[in-house]
């Protein structure tokens, strides 16, 4: 089964930019891949921001967008509030079944 | 709009079967793939399986064969059952519609399942 790792941790400042990646042990990221990224904040249920690489849901906020990046795939805050931190999780499709990233919690500070 | 809401119970016995209900209210099961997700306190989500409403299904490997899941459209529900449980699957189980393009659109509150004797 494929490993999907994240960093484990990132600081932003509030009104900042930082990148998170989703990287696959079989090798690149592709859009084939249908990358999710997910927000999970304490004692919640995760909330999808992201899926099929970019795509936004109604409630995602703007300022969280996806890509493809250098093999991986990417969620980037641009312009941190106080309100993202939390623990951001990816999922990748291998053939229809699906393993989800190792999380990143981000910190705003 | 669509909820998802998972039910069955907190305590299971060590050896003894886990079977969850996610009762889905708001839309229909038709034409959409229905998945299960749990994640033990303090650690990351684990895919167990997902469901397409006509019966079609995709487990997780490391599972083996110890997973079932089944649907029930005249219900509006689907189900879970994990065979000879240890305390290494005491989790929060969450359930989660799967839409077009593969979109994890919708989930449910999640509920807490303990292994324990």
């Amino acid at each position: 089964q494929a490993v999907v790792t994240q960093e484990p941790s990132l600081t932003v400042s509030p009104g900042g930019t930082v990148t998170l990646t989703c990287d696959s042990s079989t090798g690149a990221v592709t859009s084939g891949h249908y990358p999710h990224w997910f927000q999970q904040k304490p004692g919640q249920a995760p909330r999808t921001l992201i899926y099929d690489t970019s795509k936004k849901h109604s409630w995602t906020p703007a300022r969280f967008s996806g890509s493809l990046l250098g093999g991986k795939a990417a969620l980037t805050l641009s312009g941190a509030q106080p309100e993202d931190e939390a623990e951001y999780y990816c999922l990748l499709s291998y053939s229809g079944a699906y393993v989800f990233g190792t999380g990143t919690k981000i910190t705003v500070l | 709009q669509v909820q998802l809401q998972e039910s069955g119970p907190g305590l299971v016995k060590p050896s003894e079967t886990l079977s969850l209900t996610c009762s889905v209210s708001g839309g229909s099961l038709s034409n959409y793939y229905w998945s299960w997700i749990r994640q033990p306190a303090g650690k990351g989500l684990d895919w167990l399986g997902r469901i397409h409403s006509s019966g079609n299904t995709i487990h997780n490997p490391s599972l083996k064969s110890r997973v079932t899941m089944s649907v029930d459209t005249s219900k509006n529900h689907f189900s879970l059952k994990l065979d000879s449980v240890t305390a290494a699957d005491t989790a929060v189980y969450y359930c989660a519609r799967v839409g077009a393009g593969a979109n994890f659109d919708y989930w449910g509150q999640g509920t807490l399942v303990t292994v324990s004797s």
